[in-house]
């Protein structure tokens, strides 16, 4: 079974850095790209930007650009979204998604982690 | 960049009846291997997004037949022919035809 798994929960002060994981399994991590979407709270879905764990490829959202970093480590099929210093407004919840099958993309999603900023 | 406009915002359907939400792209979403990657997606209350169609109409596994996805060029149009209790929650569009991919801002099913 093609699964992303998130990390948990978090809860940080401003300033405070993070890095929050996307594990896949079932397919093999390094052939798809993965995206990574953000949910305000009470919001829609924004594009932050995407990784191909094969060569590490990123393209992020210029709303994005210079604020995360995406990362992956092949050797753990782990994708990761990290912020050195952290906002207030990045309160929200953080949606992984990747793999193709049958001619579709972005089939399986994560179930999501909710980061909290708060001091 | 690509914006991707839904209509409505808000859609109150009773149960039973059929339900349409529009999609407009900025720009066309051909992409240059030919296909055009508009991707429908549904989102539950407190669950992560379900994707139901990919490439306009192809319908993903286990989504009901009762939804349909059609379009082509810049305008793209979901529907529900007998709208279900299931059915409620928040409707994005997205393209994938290039980056930075983009989303609608999503249109509420709800029930009358």
């Amino acid at each position: 079974e093609v699964q992303l798994v998130q990390s948990g929960a978090e809860v940080k002060k401003p300033g405070e850095s993070l890095k929050i994981s996307c594990k896949g399994s079932g397919y093999i991590f390094t052939n798809y790209w993965i995206a990574w979407v953000r949910q305000m709270p009470g919001k829609g879905l924004e594009w932050m930007g995407n990784i191909f764990p094969g060569d590490s490829d990123t393209r992020y959202s210029p709303s994005f650009q210079g604020q995360v970093t995406l990362s992956a480590d092949k050797s753990i099929s782990t994708a990761y979204l990290q912020w050195s210093s952290l906002k207030a407004s990045d309160t929200a919840i953080y949606y992984c998604a990747s793999y193709c099958s049958g001619g579709s993309c972005y089939n399986t999603w994560g179930q999501g982690t909710l980061v909290t900023v708060s001091s | 960049d690509i914006v991707m406009t839904q209509t409505p915002l808000s859609s109150p359907v009773t149960l039973g009846q059929p339900a349409s939400i529009s999609c407009r792209s900025s720009q066309g979403l051909v992409h240059s291997d030919g296909n055009t990657y508009l991707n429908w997606l549904q989102q539950r209350p407190g669950q992560p997004p379900r994707l139901l169609f990919y490439k306009i109409s192809n319908r993903f596994s286990g989504v009901p037949d009762r939804f349909s996805g059609s379009g082509a060029g810049t305008d793209f149009t979901l529907k529900i022919s007998r709208v279900e209790a299931e059915d409620v929650g928040v409707y994005y569009c997205m393209q994938t035809t290039q980056f930075p991919y983009s989303f609608g801002q999503g249109t509420k099913l709800e029930i009358k």
